[in-house]
């Protein structure tokens, strides 16, 4: 299964509103999760099964969507927001595939 | 609190084995309802996952890797494995070993170690 996300980069201020898409190559139903990596870290898990909130992080981080497209959007944008966001599909255990990646850049 | 560590040389020859062992503390390997994967992080690219293993030894590769790839799990030592053989540049990268949740929701990578830099070059 590919994965492709939208826009590859994207500059925001401080407060806006920031949505990223990511589409699969095929139905995945809800078996989608997103991680953010900062520059010189691991990454680190925000959203799985689509739209539930891994605990510990801010509500401001949110998902939804179904089947072949999902959207990551953070309500409003903080400094530690700057970071590349990834979708990783997990449809099949045997087939994990993420996506290209999204780039936060002030 | 779950903890991962990687470990393994930063360099490797071309046509060699990349060997890395990532050391889980806080939890035991054994006995949860958890996979163990690698993923890496080529310098100006995206993540790749490269595989996975259930403490029973059962094992899941990508595609990509498949050849020429295996992990293995150490549960006595709480550790679990990887060796890339025939390597190249291509696979200058990060690696991360993580823990893979399993459940009827779907499967994640949380928590991932801090990576271990590996530069394929003679």
């Amino acid at each position: 299964i590919q994965m492709t996300q939208s826009p590859p980069s994207l500059s925001a201020s401080v407060g806006d509103r920031v949505t990223i898409t990511c589409r699969a190559s095929q139905s995945i139903a809800t078996y989608l999760n997103w991680y953010q990596q900062r520059p010189g870290k691991a990454p680190k898990l925000l959203i799985y099964a689509a739209s539930s909130l891994e605990s510990g992080v801010p509500s401001r981080f949110g998902g939804s969507g179904t089947g072949t497209t999902f959207t990551l959007t953070i309500s409003s944008l903080q400094p530690e927001d700057f970071a590349t966001y990834y979708c990783q599909q997990s449809y099949s255990t045997a087939g994990i595939t993420f996506g290209p990646g999204t780039k936060v850049e002030i | 609190q779950l903890l991962l560590q990687e470990s393994g040389p930063g360099l490797v020859k071309p046509s060699e084995t990349l060997s890395l062992t990532c050391t889980v503390s806080g939890d035991s390997i054994s006995g949860t309802n958890y996979y163990w994967g690698w993923i890496r992080r080529p310098p100006g690219k995206g993540l790749e996952w490269i595989g996975s293993i259930y403490d029973s030894g059962s094992t899941y590769y990508s595609p990509s890797f498949k050849s020429r790839v295996t992990i293995s799990v150490d549960t006595s030592e709480n550790q679990f494995s990887l060796k890339l053989r025939s390597v190249t540049a291509a696979d200058t990268a990060t690696y991360y070993c993580a823990r893979l949740g399993v459940a009827a929701t779907g499967n994640w990578f949380a928590p991932w170690g801090q990576g271990t830099p590996v530069t394929v070059s003679s």
